[in-house]
């Protein structure tokens, strides 16, 4: 069973709200990314991390921001929320090594925006 | 450019029956391949992975998967599809990250 926790599960919150979404590991991984998932049930890479003070942009340009300061902690934050951040937000972490290997998935976060 | 992908939004089977999700991808050199899964208001789960050696790689819940250097392409099969194998299908590419193709809804009906 994989040890990585996201929450909220489910946000519903207004336009123009600033929110994070927490992603912790028990793992010790040093990769850590997210993935945004939206309705038609694609998956894109909107941020990842190497290791602590390590962030990249992904593959989908995204208004987010990401920090790690911890090994364990990957928190991605939206100043002003707008309804086309609607979707499903997914963390995921692996081991370091040549690859990236198998991702361990959290549970996903659902941030709904009117 | 998209690094793998899907050409089936959907695969309907029989229960008992074999079946097929299927992925082809266009990156250079040698790819590292990926299969996951998801099901309902889940995250994904990990299936199977080919990194090199042999060409058949066996994975989890009975998945199995074929890589085709000719053909590009890294289907994913199961001899006997049970119900509870009802899921959405990813195929991935390492690309320093992994890159994900658009998903296939396996349904099967009982």
């Amino acid at each position: 069973e994989a040890d990585i926790y996201q929450t909220p599960r489910y946000l519903v919150i207004g336009t123009g709200k600033k929110i994070t979404l927490e992603c912790s590991q028990t793992m010790g991984h040093d990769k850590m990314y997210w993935y945004q998932q939206d309705p038609g049930m694609e998956l894109h890479l909107i941020h990842y991390s190497y290791g602590v003070n390590s962030t990249e942009k992904g593959d989908l340009s995204s208004e987010s921001t990401v920090s790690r300061i911890r090994t364990e902690h990957f928190p991605l934050t939206l100043e002003s929320a707008r309804p086309s951040h609607t979707s499903q937000y997914l963390c995921a972490s692996s081991e370091s090594g040549t690859y990236t290997g198998e991702l361990f998935f959290g549970e996903g976060s659902r941030l709904t925006v009117l | 450019a998209q690094s793998v992908a899907q050409p089936e939004d959907q695969v309907n089977v029989a229960e008992g029956n074999p079946l097929t999700v299927k992925c082809t991808y266009s990156v250079s050199g040698n790819p590292y391949l990926f299969w996951y899964v998801q099901y309902p208001n889940r995250g994904l789960q990990f299936l199977l992975k080919y990194i090199t050696g042999d060409n058949l790689v066996k994975g989890s819940y009975g998945f199995e998967a074929e890589f085709n250097k000719s053909q590009t392409s890294f289907h994913l099969k199961k001899p006997s599809a049970l119900v509870s194998d009802s899921a959405l299908y990813f195929c991935a590419v390492d690309r320093g990250a992994l890159t994900f193709g658009s998903g296939t809804r396996l349904q099967v009906q009982p």
